[in-house]
């Protein structure tokens, strides 16, 4: 079973609103990356946390997304103004390798429905 | 730029059977870092067994085993003996090193193994 835990597991939002989902990384993981996987199962790679420090993130997240993981919260990421293109599903995963090496943990995700 | 294709789209077996996945990869970086995960039906992302670019020996774990092909790009993940339970997509992923500069894990687009009884 997965030790990265999201919240919600499914979030129906209209165009507009706000969508915010959760995540709690493996414990003593100071890295996490967001993705974005699409219902043609095609990931695309939002941002990534290295504790609470944005290491990376696309042009797409500058804009209408946003994220943080604060120490001793869980990491967020929301969606400020909602589209349908939105809708995907949200997966959070962690690493405890500080370098490049090493592979992630996913949680079951965040399925995102934009009406 | 790098780059993780898988061309099969579906394969479907016979359980207690061996397959094969196919995955070629492309990048310009002397080190790297290859996985393979699947995910199941639920939507879980489960990571399965990797592979990093130095070591010449494949990697081996329980009834997964990989087929690298480093001259060709190539990264196939072989399932033995398989059950009904190892149905799901399997996804393909690279990481390049420290040098690229880049954090992400670049996925493949994922093969449908159905096992059938």
């Amino acid at each position: 079973n997965s030790k990265v835990i999201q919240t919600p597991r499914y979030l129906v939002k209209g165009q507009g609103q706000k969508a915010k989902m959760r995540c709690i990384p493996e414990k003593g993981h100071p890295v996490v990356f967001w993705y974005q996987q699409n219902k043609n199962n095609e990931f695309k790679f939002l941002i990534n946390f290295q504790n609470q420090e944005v290491l990376q993130q696309i042009d797409m997240t500058e804009k209408r997304f946003s994220a943080e993981c604060p120490s001793n919260s869980p990491c967020s990421l929301e969606i400020q103004s909602s589209e349908a293109g939105d809708s995907a599903l949200y997966l959070c995963a962690s690493s405890g390798d500080w370098g490049y090496t090493g592979q992630l943990y996913f949680g079951e995700g965040s399925k995102l429905t934009v009406l | 730029a790098q780059k993780v294709t898988q061309t099969q789209t579906s394969i479907s077996v016979v359980e207690k059977t061996t397959v094969t996945m196919d995955c070629v990869y492309e990048t310009r970086d002397s080190s790297y870092f290859l996985f393979w995960y699947k995910q199941t039906a639920s939507g879980e992302i489960v990571f399965l067994i990797r592979q990093d670019s130095y070591k010449k020996e494949n990697a081996t774990v329980g009834h997964y085993s990989l087929n690298f092909q480093k001259p060709k790009s190539s990264i196939g993940l072989i399932i033995t003996a398989t059950q009904i339970e190892d149905s799901a997509v399997y996804f393909c992923a690279m990481r390049e090193g420290a040098a690229s500069g880049s954090w992400q894990l670049i996925f493949g687009s994922g093969t449908q193994l159905t096992v059938m009884p």
